[in-house]
């Protein structure tokens, strides 16, 4: 059965410091990797990968995939408080022609001013 | 705003009844998903469609039904209702259902279900 595990469940830091979440997933015929931050209701994208050891950027956000080892994180830097969310991994797979998403239960991640 | 459009936002309805969750994908986007969070299982996947047709089944129970309509919106049928099947459900859509394409897929705002 697919899965995918988030550490930590919670976390709760200090404006300006530095965060890194993480990942792991076991997904038969695995595509690639999304993270999702979700605040109030809809998760929303923030990145996909798909290649090992090639880091995606967003401004303060970053994250990179490691095949070899089945994992991904992300790393927050300079947190702010509206990085406050759940922040959501989910493996892709293809199978039979159809994609599926398998979600993580999440990193509850709290920054505190 | 992703695009993808649900309604109702929230529902309060009794233990037996049934309900329909609606889903508009974004233009363009062919296929449509839908899943349930609820606070100890997380984001759990149901069923997915593409251009109409079912295309992966995950944890959907028997009692809760969907399809894809000629114009791609997807409705979410949940009968017999009990209070564990109280979530959010929300529905998902991307362009493709991924062959050889990479596949991000964007969520609407969900659907809060009530069950008492």
């Amino acid at each position: 059965e697919d899965k995918v595990v988030q550490s930590p469940l919670s976390l709760v830091v200090h404006e300006g410091d530095t965060v890194t979440l993480n990942c792991s997933y076991e997904v038969t015929n695995f595509r690639s990797l999304l993270w999702y931050k979700q605040e109030k209701k809809a998760p929303t994208f923030l990145f996909m990968l798909t290649s090992s050891g090639i880091e995606k950027k967003s401004g303060r956000l970053s994250s990179i995939l490691d095949k070899k080892e089945l994992s991904s994180i992300l790393n927050i830097t300079a947190t702010q408080t509206g990085d406050s969310a759940i922040y959501l991994c989910a493996g892709t797979y293809s199978g039979g022609g159809a994609d599926g998403l398998t979600f993580g239960k999440g990193t509850h991640l709290i920054i505190q001013p | 705003d992703s695009g993808v459009t649900q309604t109702p936002k929230h529902l309060i309805t009794a233990t037996g009844q049934r309900v329909t969750l609606r889903c508009s994908p974004r233009s363009g986007d062919l296929s449509v998903y839908w899943y349930q969070q609820s606070l100890d299982q997380g984001l759990q996947f149901l069923i997915q469609y593409y251009n109409g047709e079912e295309r992966a089944k995950g944890n959907i129970l028997e009692r809760f039904s969907a399809q894809q309509f000629p114009d791609l919106h997807s409705e979410l049928n949940l009968s017999s209702l009990e209070l564990g099947d109280s979530a959010l459900y929300f529905c998902a859509s991307s362009v493709d259902h991924g062959q050889g394409v990479r596949n991000t897929i964007y969520f609407g705002e969900g659907s809060w279900l009530t069950v008492v």
